[in-house]
């Protein structure tokens, strides 16, 4: 079966600092992969998504940038944190079956930026 | 651009008490709607897709329909572990093969004794 795995789970960083976020997939082969953003009172927001290695799509833009160096893994960065890019950070992936397929979802991180 | 609204944002249910979430939208063709069960400071948790309207999907308590322009998603005889926010997404036919969602911020849902 199938899994997802973010980390961390928490993270508090100060304003100016880098971040690095990570996410991998087992037991899929060459999955979607996504990041989204959600915040307090706000529905899920689509930040980036990839098809395959290498292959990044910007939906906001912003001060984050994703990556995709293996095929299961999306990596989510900032070269300096701003306060605005607190929230709850959330790894999807999907698969595409020839039609319309649902995404899943990994646990989560929660970032704090003090 | 594909907008979703859900009503009520919250929800207070006695053990027992059935009632319906509801979820509205707007998108330039619908390739599915997504319902998903969100447990606080946890990820989103899969439930049901709808593609047409007329379909239906059941799940334990839970029962999601759907028509041209809203789901529903109706819990019959609620109990206390069923309470969570419940999040609706669409998906337009134009996101080619990325499972592009749109959410709804969601009815939070609590089921008391």
């Amino acid at each position: 079966s199938q899994t997802i795995h973010q980390w961390p789970a928490t993270l508090v960083q100060p304003v100016g600092s880098p971040l690095s976020l990570e996410c991998t997939v087992e037991g899929t082969s060459n999955p979607n992969l996504y990041w989204y953003r959600q915040a307090a009172g706000r529905g899920l927001q689509l930040l980036f998504y990839s098809v395959g290695i290498g292959q990044i799509s910007s939906e906001v833009p912003q001060n984050l940038s994703a990556s995709r160096p293996q095929d299961r893994q999306f990596i989510l960065s900032s070269k300096k944190l701003l306060l605005s890019d607190s929230g709850f950070y959330l790894c999807a992936w999907s698969t595409w079956g020839g039609g319309y397929t649902e995404a899943f979802f990994g646990q989560g991180t929660r970032l704090t930026v003090v | 651009e594909d907008q979703v609204t859900q009503s009520p944002e919250a929800l207070r249910l006695q053990e027992g008490e059935s009632s319906s979430l509801n979820c509205s939208y707007t998108v330039s063709g619908l390739r599915g709607l997504f319902w998903y069960r969100q447990d606080p400071g946890k990820g989103p948790e899969f439930l049901f897709t709808l593609y047409s309207a007329g379909e239906e999907k059941e799940k334990e308590r839970l029962k999601a329909t759907l028509t041209k322009k809203e789901s529903f998603l109706h819990i019959t005889a609620p109990k206390p572990e069923d309470s969570a926010t419940y999040l609706c997404a669409v998906q337009s036919l134009n996101t080619g093969t990325a499972s592009k969602l749109t959410f709804g911020t969601g009815t939070r849902l609590q089921v008391t004794l």
